[in-house]
């Protein structure tokens, strides 16, 4: 069974730094481009980053640029997003979801549960 | 940045109604488009990817539709497990952009 697990979540202060990890078993992972995907509370769904299957290649929304690193270690099948410099704005359920066979990065198939991230002083 | 435009943002339907959902892209994203479903307090499930084809395992109440600009996501017969939240995304270009969101409720 493909699953996706996040962690790591919780709760920093502004101007902190959180890492999330993203454990993913039942498929080849390395074979697969992975994104981040947050929900602020009550709000609507918002693509954060993406990694291809190699790790050759970030992509990053503008509201996280320059803050935020995605990476993996394919030999662990971990996902990882370091965030730093938080904001309150960053508050949110972190998901993590995996790209179908497609080749197409944007197109997920499956999503983990997600984690809380509460930034607040 | 493409704008993904969902309508309704809510809507009240009945057990057996068939129920539409429209989404509208800024510019054209030819079929770089999906569908996703969320209960409350659940993580996303994908529905529909490539505009109009079932992820594995999706009931076959669910169709899409569209190209270019404008979308749609049907549900045949909805049925009580079908009340919850659907978003539409697109993956035509970064940065990949999501709907507002439609609710839908019981009548």
């Amino acid at each position: 069974e493909v699953q996706l697990l996040e962690s790591g979540g919780g709760l920093v202060q502004p101007g902190g730094s959180l890492r999330l990890s993203c454990a993913a078993s039942g498929f080849t992972f390395s074979s697969h481009a992975m994104t981040w995907v947050r929900q602020a509370p009550g709000k609507g769904l918002e693509w954060v980053s993406t990694i291809s299957g190699t790790g050759g290649k970030t992509y990053y929304a503008d509201s996280v640029k320059g803050r935020f690193a995605i990476s993996r270690d394919n030999s662990k099948n971990t996902l990882y997003l370091q965030m730093n410099s938080l904001r309150v704005e960053d508050t949110a359920i972190y998901y993590c979801a995996k790209a179908d066979s497609s080749g197409y990065y944007g197109a997920f198939d499956i999503w983990g549960q997600g984690t809380m991230v509460t930034v607040s002083s | 940045d493409i704008q993904m435009t969902q309508s309704p943002s809510s809507l009240s339907a009945s057990v057996g109604d068939r129920v539409t959902i429209t989404c509208r892209a800024s510019q054209g994203i030819s079929n770089y488009l999906a569908w996703f479903q969320q209960k409350p307090g659940r993580a996303p499930k994908s529905l529909i990817y490539a505009a109009s084809s079932l992820q594995s395992g999706v009931p076959s109440k669910f169709s899409g539709s569209g190209s270019g600009t404008d979308f749609t996501l049907t549900i045949s017969s909805l049925q009580p497990e079908d009340f919850a939240a659907y978003y539409c995304q697109q993956y035509d270009s970064y940065p990949f952009t999501f709907g507002g969101g439609t609710k839908v409720e019981i009548k």
